[in-house]
């Protein structure tokens, strides 16, 4: 059964890089088949699509979010990360990554999804 | 960028009851539509694709339709663990978007 795992700070500083992490286990993270993307929601609102990135290295990021998002991948680690530059309040969310497969760009697994606060 | 609207934006139902919640995208889609249900404290969970297909396990009270613009999703008879919030989201062009969500509560 494939499993994501988000890992990180849950307290980033204002104007700081938040950085996150997700493990992926029970399947490869270099599966041809598959794009593994990053999603946001603030509490008590609604769902984001950040960003995704293709085990080659490949990415999309959301135009609204382009300048301060970076996705990579450690296919060696079955893990893949974000970082989101120069954070503000407007940016504390409970953030989740998910497996896209590539037929239909949807998100079909998803890990639990881990809650960070921006605040001094 | 496309917009997803949804209405209601929430809904008190019983047990038993058919519930519809409607989706519309700001321009066609082509049936590049998912419905997603999240739970309090939980992650989302994929409900259909393709505007109608149900995901592998949903159960077959879940549907979909829809064409174009406007899709429904549909709860033939609403059950107890149905009862959360559900999202629509379009995956025609990037970004891909969300509706804002229909809060699905007891009466």
């Amino acid at each position: 059964q494939l499993q994501l795992q988000e890992s990180g700070p849950g307290l980033v500083k204002p104007s700081e890089t938040l950085s996150l992490t997700c493990t992926v286990s029970g399947g490869s993270i270099s599966s041809s088949s598959y794009y593994w993307g990053w999603i946001r929601q603030p509490p008590g609102k609604g769902l984001e699509w950040i960003g995704s990135i293709y085990y080659s290295g490949s990415t999309y990021y959301n135009p609204s979010l382009k300048s301060r998002v970076t996705i990579s991948v450690d296919t060696s680690k079955n893990q893949f990360s974000l970082k989101l530059s120069s954070v503000t309040a407007a940016d504390t969310a409970v953030y989740y990554c998910a497996r896209i497969p590539e037929w239909e760009l949807l998100l079909d697994y998803w890990g639990q999804g881990t809650l960070v606060t921006v605040s001094s | 960028d496309i917009q997803m609207t949804q209405s209601p934006s929430s809904l008190s139902a019983s047990v038993g009851d058919r519930v519809t919640i409607t989706c519309r995208a700001s321009q066609g889609i082509s049936n590049s539509l998912a419905w997603y249900q999240q739970k309090p404290g939980k992650a989302p969970k994929l409900l259909l694709y393709a505007a109608s297909r149900l995901e592998s396990g949903v159960p077959s009270r879940f549907s979909g339709s829809g064409s174009g613009t406007d899709y429904t999703l549909t709860i033939s008879s609403l059950q107890p663990e149905d009862f959360a919030t559900y999202y629509c989201q379009q995956y025609y062009s990037t970004p891909f978007t969300f509706g804002p969500g229909t809060k699905v509560d007891i009466k």
